[in-house]
């Protein structure tokens, strides 16, 4: 099955920096890629996807890339805010919608 | 639309008790899915179904049963609590596959 792998765990950084997070997966099959933003205590929600047949998506201060050949995406979020502190998940799934998730990265950003 | 609703909110069990976990959606989706969250483990998928009368198991499914006999609901059982399924629960659907998934508001389940 599919297994995907996400880095970092954790990143701190300062407002108005730039924050990357990136995955990887295992399955070639995969076709569709959701980034969810999970505050604290809170369900985790949808922020930008991106399909395999795009290599990027970006919506105001994020931003998706996709390497299908090397099985790697990443979350590019720029000019960061203190709002933007929360766990952020990548995940993938092929067809029957079994999405397979990342471990997580928690992002502080710091005032 | 209420969405995706998940009963309860929290839940506190001893070792060997049963119990079932509620999820229902008003949004007339085919898929439904229940994730675990563990810290620093992600979202792991216990069992999902893409319709009604169908569920299959996904990457953690022992100790948990699931039916899905209507189109809203999805309800999770857990056969016999065990302290290693302290968890918070996360039910979630979508219309179809590689289609945004929309998540309840979750379950914190302890067992002691």
């Amino acid at each position: 099955g599919e297994n995907v792998e996400q880095h970092p765990s954790t990143l701190s950084v300062q407002e108005g920096d730039s924050a990357v997070i990136k995955c990887t997966y295992s399955d070639s099959a995969s076709n569709y890629f959701p980034w969810y933003k999970q505050e604290l205590g809170k369900r985790p929600q949808l922020i930008i996807d991106i399909r395999s047949n795009v290599g990027e998506k970006k919506d105001q201060r994020i931003a998706v890339t996709l390497n299908k050949t090397a099985k790697h995406f990443s979350l590019h979020i720029t000019e960061t805010q203190p709002e933007d502190s929360a766990v952020y998940f990548c995940a993938a799934t092929a067809a029957g919608n079994k999405l397979t998730f990342g471990g997580g990265t928690r992002v502080l950003v710091k005032p | 639309n209420a969405g995706v609703t998940q009963t309860p909110k929290f839940q506190v069990l001893k070792t060997g008790q049963s119990m079932t976990l509620q999820c229902a959606q008003d949004m007339n989706h085919e898929y439904m899915s229940w994730y675990r969250q563990d810290p620093g483990m992600g979202l792991r998928l216990i069992h999902y179904s893409v319709g009604a009368g169908i569920t299959d198991q996904g990457e953690v499914p022992n100790g948990y049963n699931v039916s899905r006999s209507t189109t809203e609901d999805f309800p999770l059982r857990l056969l016999s609590a065990a302290p290693s399924q302290t968890s918070v629960y996360f039910c979630a659907s979508s219309y179809s596959d590689g289609i945004e998934a929309f998540f309840g508001q979750g379950t914190r389940l302890t067992v002691v």
